[in-house]
């Protein structure tokens, strides 16, 4: 029974490269978030998708950030040009449909961690 | 605005202590869940302990227990019989259903077991 699964662990960028992480939900889960945890802070809300839908994105960066969850595959989260403020840990979560998802039944991965120099 | 202080950065306890974790949190909703997470060195993620805010009941997992006070808006973490492996951050973090989904995260408190 695996959990969510994030790949890489560990990914390291110059700045003005491109970042893809990737997050596979717990199997039958249907709705992922995305969180960014600066260091010495607490996780911070992003993006929250379902199967082909952005839902709500309203935690996301305007530009240079964007998140896609399609119908066969990963979620990927995408960092476009990076800067060394990007630097961070970025977290993943599932939840299975409501109403356990509205319950707060959210599984976390083990996170990536984005080095940019 | 939804808002969560945890205003002890850092805390130790000796082995088989007991501990107190404080959170406090702001919301003008009146049904949500709160939660506390643990994030060993492995950055992990985990779920410790959930409250339902209509529940009065405190709830208990094992020796992790809280302290929920509905007025005050306070949540606190009780650990009791402290491990080795309890040695983490730990995150209060609430939800509101059915708004966003999001959960709103505290800045953590780093706890060491001192053997």
């Amino acid at each position: 029974n695996a959990g969510v699964m994030q790949n890489p662990r560990h990914l390291v960028r110059r700045r003005g490269q491109e970042a893809r992480l990737r997050c596979s939900p717990v199997k039958g889960h249907s709705h992922v978030y995305w969180y960014r945890q600066l260091p010495e802070e607490g996780l911070k809300f992003m993006v929250y998708l379902q199967k082909e839908n952005i839902i709500d994105e309203s935690g996301m960066p305007k530009e240079r950030f964007s998140a896609e969850f399609p119908k066969e595959g990963p979620s990927i989260l995408r960092i476009q040009q990076v800067v060394r403020g990007d630097s961070a840990a970025y977290f993943c979560a599932s939840s299975p449909q409501p109403p356990q998802g509205a319950m707060g039944k959210q599984y976390f991965g083990p996170g990536t961690r984005l080095t940019v120099t | 605005a939804q808002t969560v202080t945890q205003s002890q950065p850092e805390m130790s306890v000796q082995e088989a202590e007991t501990v107190t974790l404080s959170c406090t949190y702001d919301t003008s909703e009146n049904n949500y869940y709160l939660f506390w997470y643990k994030q060993p060195p492995s950055r992990q993620m985990i779920l410790v302990i959930r409250q339902e805010a209509y529940k009065q009941q405190n709830a208990t997992e094992n020796r992790f227990s809280v302290n929920f006070q509905k007025a005050a808006k306070s949540f606190s973490l009780k650990i009791s019989d402290s491990q080795l492996g309890d040695t983490a951050m730990y995150f209060c973090a609430f939800k509101i259903p059915d708004t966003g989904n999001q959960f709103y995260f505290g800045t953590g408190t780093s706890l060491t077991v001192i053997p």
